[in-house]
């Protein structure tokens, strides 16, 4: 069954640092999502992403953060300068073509920021 | 600042029993409605969605939308306890825009 896939799955980093998380969305998949969820609260959404650009964002995703799609597969979340509180599950998320159809989630990247 | 409620919980039922989760969202233009299931450190996972008004049924899980009160539910019945888990209710408002989600109830089934 296709599945969305993240790596790494645990990054450790160092206040300040830049860290890339990387997503391989569902091949066919239109539509790419990154969401966070910072332990004990809730799943927040971050940015979404069709046709190689951005299509909305959240007022989280602000100019320390970043999102491409290099090469037509992969899916790429970048923060520039990691704070403490960057420390969370980053989720990303693919919805396939036009019209209604659920997201499916990657298993998560667990980023702790030291 | 559209919102999505999941306020009662956690919530324990015993094993072989229904396990009524509720969710209401703030956002009248919220047009499909999902729930996921999340274990502990893990990502969401999808159990159910639901668009039009009145009850969706998928083997043990039903899910219940009444937008005129804004208001969506999940049964989970004949609960056992590998359902033990947090629900996530998640709403969006357009085709292919974001999901909204609800902080979780967390369900413990007893053997």
């Amino acid at each position: 069954e296709p599945e969305v896939t993240q790596t790494p799955s645990h990054q450790v980093t160092q206040m300040g640092q830049e860290v890339i998380l990387r997503c391989v969305p569902i091949s066919n998949h239109l539509y790419f999502y990154w969401y966070r969820q910072i332990l004990g609260q809730k799943v927040e959404f971050l940015v979404s992403f069709y046709n190689n650009e951005i299509s909305e964002k959240s007022e989280i995703f602000d100019d320390q953060f970043s999102v491409e799609r290099p090469d037509g597969s992969n899916f790429t979340l970048k923060i520039r300068s990691t704070k403490l509180e960057d420390s969370a599950m980053y989720f990303c998320a693919s919805r396939g073509g036009r019209g209604f159809s659920e997201a499916f989630f990657g298993q998560g990247t667990r980023l702790t920021v030291v | 600042q559209k919102e999505v409620e999941q306020n009662s919980g956690p919530l324990s039922v015993p094993e072989g029993a229904i396990a009524s989760l509720n969710c209401t969202y703030s956002d009248r233009g919220s047009q499909s409605f999902f729930w996921y299931r999340q274990y502990s450190g893990k990502s969401p996972e999808l159990i159910m969605f639901i668009y039009s008004n009145g009850d969706k049924e998928d083997g043990r899980f039903t899910a219940q939308l009444n937008k005129a009160s804004q208001y969506v539910s999940l049964l989970i019945r004949d609960s056992q306890p590998s359902d033990s888990a947090t629900y996530l209710c998640a709403v969006n408002a357009g085709a292919n825009s974001k999901l909204t989600f609800g902080k979780g109830i967390t369900l413990s089934v007893r053997p």
